[in-house]
């Protein structure tokens, strides 16, 4: 059974600052990854998604990356704002197989950027 | 465009009672997903929907809860004589087949 950790589970940081989350799974036989925020009383917002044959995918300042061998994945945050203030969430997809689809979740990263 | 809705927002129940949840997915999504969040915990995964048929049911926490999808489009997840462990936010996300999953806003669900 595929098993996602996050850490830290918080964080704490002035603004500006540059930040690294980090995601690991148990099964590197994973169809892809993909990063959520989750800001408090609000679903999920997409914020990256990385195929299995990828190595990282950019928006803006974020930039995700993995190795799948390893199984890890990190999520990085440069210069930091109060607006990203949320819970960062890292979910793997299987492999296509008898579980196809479902999304295995970290129990996520509380983010505080302080002004 | 129009993301994945959820109807209720809001739900107060009574234990016992048994409630329906609605979601619709973005048009055109193939894949539809139910998922819960109790209180300080992490998403738990309830039921997968290819079409109209779920190959993946393996979430549903007990015979008490169930779901279906008509047209692939709307889906409903009913929970039957509720339990406060119920209390939970439900939310649906659905995905054009294996791609990026969208997530709606979530019902949040309370059973006193």
């Amino acid at each position: 059974k595929q098993e996602v950790t996050q850490i830290p589970a918080a964080l704490s940081v002035p603004e500006g600052e540059n930040l690294v989350l980090n995601c690991s799974f148990t099964d590197s036989a994973i169809y892809n990854l993909q990063w959520f925020r989750q800001d408090p009383g609000k679903g999920l917002t997409s914020l990256l998604l990385i195929q299995s044959s990828q190595r990282e995918q950019t928006s803006g300042r974020l930039n995700a990356s993995l190795d799948k061998s390893s199984g890890r994945s990190t999520l990085y945050i440069a210069a930091s704002q109060p607006g990203d203030s949320a819970t960062y969430l890292c979910a793997v997809r299987p492999h296509r197989g008898s579980t196809l689809g479902r999304l295995y979740f970290g129990r996520g990263t509380q983010l505080t950027v302080w002004p | 465009g129009a993301g994945v809705s959820q109807s209720p927002s809001n739900k107060v129940t009574e234990k016992g009672k048994d409630v329906e949840l609605r979601c619709d997915p973005i048009s055109g999504h193939t894949a539809l997903y139910w998922y819960r969040q109790r209180l300080g915990q992490g998403l738990e995964f309830l039921i997968y929907f290819q079409g109209n048929s779920a190959p993946d049911k393996s979430g549903l926490p007990s015979d008490r809860f169930s779901a279906e999808r008509t047209g692939e489009s709307v889906s409903t997840l009913t929970i039957q004589r509720t339990q406060q462990e119920d209390s939970a936010v439900y939310l649906c996300a659905s995905s054009l087949d294996d791609s990026e999953q969208y997530f709606g806003p979530g019902t949040r669900l309370t059973v006193t």
